[in-house]
């Protein structure tokens, strides 16, 4: 199973340059989130969607958009990268909002901004 | 606001000793308590997942209980051996958009 896919796993982008990370589920999962994970500060939500057409806002989303256009992918955009934003970036995926049901996450992106 | 404290920051054991690794938080109401290990460069594996109605939930060497009014939960690593070194995250859920992680416990088995 391939569960929670990102592409790419590693990039390096200089100051003011753009780009786009992938994540795709293949267990029509409902939610899908993106998370920042930085040293001491544990992981941090950017944005998340509880379903295709629809995203929202979460903890730090300044500098970040997405889009969810299919349920089985989420993106996450940088329009303009900032030395703030390097980060390792996690996609998961939910099934549901009930109790029993446990996050799946990608194996993260990489990113450098010099 | 949920806080979700991991202490220690780090844990250094033998070969096969039984090992305790802690998680607090300030809110008790959850949905649920997951456990993840991290592997240095990887993402997050889903080690066990208790739902705010239980108290605790096995899977081979691990167990994971949870003490809702105290705001604890503990994992139990039995006979630890040295693939058993990664990072342990804990994650509070209180909702489907609001999941608070711990900055976690790095763990390392010693042969």
């Amino acid at each position: 199973n391939a569960g929670v896919t990102q592409t790419p796993k590693f990039r390096v982008l200089k100051t003011g340059q753009s780009m786009t990370l992938l994540c795709a589920q293949d267990m029509n999962h409902e939610y899908m989130y993106w998370y920042r994970q930085d040293p001491g500060m544990g992981l941090r939500l950017i944005h998340y969607s509880v379903g295709e057409g629809t995203t929202a806002k979460g903890e730090v989303p300044d500098g970040y958009n997405v889009s969810r256009l299919k349920k089985q992918n989420f993106l996450l955009g940088l329009e303009s990268a900032a030395p703030s934003q390097t980060s390792v970036y996690f996609c998961a995926s939910l099934q549901g909002a009930t109790g029993n049901q446990p996050q799946h996450f990608g194996d993260g992106t990489r990113l450098s901004i010099l | 606001k949920q806080e979700v404290t991991q202490i220690p920051a780090a844990l250094s054991v033998p070969e096969g000793e039984n090992l305790v690794l802690n998680c607090s938080f300030t809110d008790s109401a959850i949905y649920n308590l997951q456990w993840f290990r991290q592997d240095p460069g990887k993402g997050l594996t889903s080690l066990l997942l208790i739902q705010s109605s239980q108290r605790e939930q096995t899977s081979g060497r691990l167990n994971a209980s949870l003490d809702k009014s105290s705001g604890r939960s503990t994992l139990y690593i039995a006979a630890s051996q040295p693939g058993d070194s990664a990072t342990y995250l804990c994650a509070v859920r209180v909702g489907y958009q609001k999941v608070t992680f711990g900055t976690g416990t790095k763990l390392q088995v010693i042969p």
